[in-house]
This record gives C-alpha cells, structure tokens and sequence, in this order.
C-alpha cells in the first residue's frame, strides 16, 4: 500500500514551452502533498504544500506563477512549469501523507 | 528553524561492513525523525522512522534510535550489501508525520563486492 505515482517519469521541452507534471496517490487518499525539486547529488528541496480544495502553500523564493500546483481532488496534484526554461531543468519529486509522505518516483524535466 | 546535519559523503565500503551515518538536529519541540534511501534515478523511500525520544525504527537490516539528549538519529547496519548502495537521506518533521520535511543534504553510499 502507500504507493505514489508520476507521470511523465521524465520529460523533454523547448524552451518557452509548459510541461505538466502529475501526482497520484493510488490505493489511499491524501489531503495534503508536497512537491519538491533535486538538483544532481543535492538534498530535496521543498517547493510548496499542496493542500486539496485549497491554494497551495509556496515556500520563500518560490514563483508561485511559474511553478502552478492544482490539487484538485484526494488522488491528484499537479505541477504545471510555465514558459519553461533550461534553468529549469531538474528532478521533480511529489509526496503525498499517509500520514507519513511516501513519495512518487521523480520525473525528470529537460528543456532544451 | 528546523534543521538537518547529516555525515558528509560518499562512504565507500566493502560488502559486509559495518555502516554508521550520522545525523543531528535542531527542531522546536519533539520532531519525528525519519531516514529515506534513494536508488539511483528513482525517488525517495521511507526505510525507518521513529516518532518519540528513545525509538528504534529499524527496516531491512538498517537501525536508528531517536536520541532526544544528543539530538541524533543515526543510521547503522551491520552488514552492508552491494544492494544497500544508493543515497540516505535523514530528515524530521517538527509538525507531526503529516507536516513538511527538513531533509539533510544526503549521504552516498557505494558498496564494492
């Protein structure tokens, strides 16, 4: 049980362009999940808190215009990267709490 | 604010080695406390927690203790496999498991045969 998915696992863009990233929570239901972005051989960092039926919570730093987060029902999240560009480019990992996070796999955006 | 110190890396060890990874904190209150491990170009997995002063989350062989008066939270296993090989991550949660994480910067672990 406690099984987060994502899609796409990795991702290719032009720069200029939006990619959409989804979080799924597949055999429980989560009020609350957290996206976060890697950098290669670094810690996870905490983008913002996305809460069901609610805006989401950006951390400091965070453009909240850029980096759109719907959390529409208790199974999906999204993570819209608007006019993306190389800088980017990164690792994205979603958590959903049960109430401990179990996180999704990761994908991996490439804008080129 | 909440923070992670966690062992500098990479750890090099041969299969069956012992394995310790180091981890202190600094929270408000009394944080659970967790230790996740991520294989190479997959996400992170939950392998122990512990959520009071003196548990043991223990998984896979891998043992932590929540140590209140020092603060720590470290890792160990006895007998480490080439398997064990990714990256650990520790991390607390100040507002219950539901809460946001604090992550440390990571550790790699590689195990040579």
């Amino acid at each position: 049980g406690a099984v987060v998915s994502q899609h796409p696992s990795w991702v290719i863009c032009k720069s200029g362009t939006s990619v959409k990233i989804e979080c799924r929570s597949l055999d429980f239901q989560a009020t609350t999940m957290f996206w976060y972005r890697q950098f290669p051989k670094q810690s996870l960092m905490l983008m913002a808190t996305s809460n069901e039926g609610s805006k989401a919570t950006y951390e400091q730093g965070v453009e909240k215009d850029k980096f759109l987060i719907n959390h529409a029902s208790l199974t999906l999240s999204t993570l819209t990267v608007t006019s993306a560009h190389p800088e980017d480019s990164s690792f994205y990992i979603c958590s959903a709490s049960f109430p401990t996070q179990f996180f999704g796999p990761g994908t991996r955006l490439t804008v080129l | 604010g909440d923070s992670v110190t966690q062992m500098e890396g990479p750890v090099t060890l041969s299969e069956e080695a012992f394995l310790t990874i180091n981890c202190t904190y600094t929270a408000t209150g009394y944080p659970s406390l967790f230790w996740y491990v991520q294989y190479p170009g997959e996400g992170l997995q939950l392998l122990l927690k512990a959520t009071k002063a003196d548990d043991k989350g223990s998984n896979k062989g891998f043992e932590a203790t929540y140590r209140k008066e020092t603060t720590s939270f470290h890792l160990e296993k006895g007998s480490v496999q080439v398997s064990d090989s990714a990256v650990y991550f520790c991390a607390l949660s100040s507002g219950g498991s539901n809460y946001k994480l604090t992550f440390g910067k990571g550790t790699l672990l590689t195990v040579n045969p």
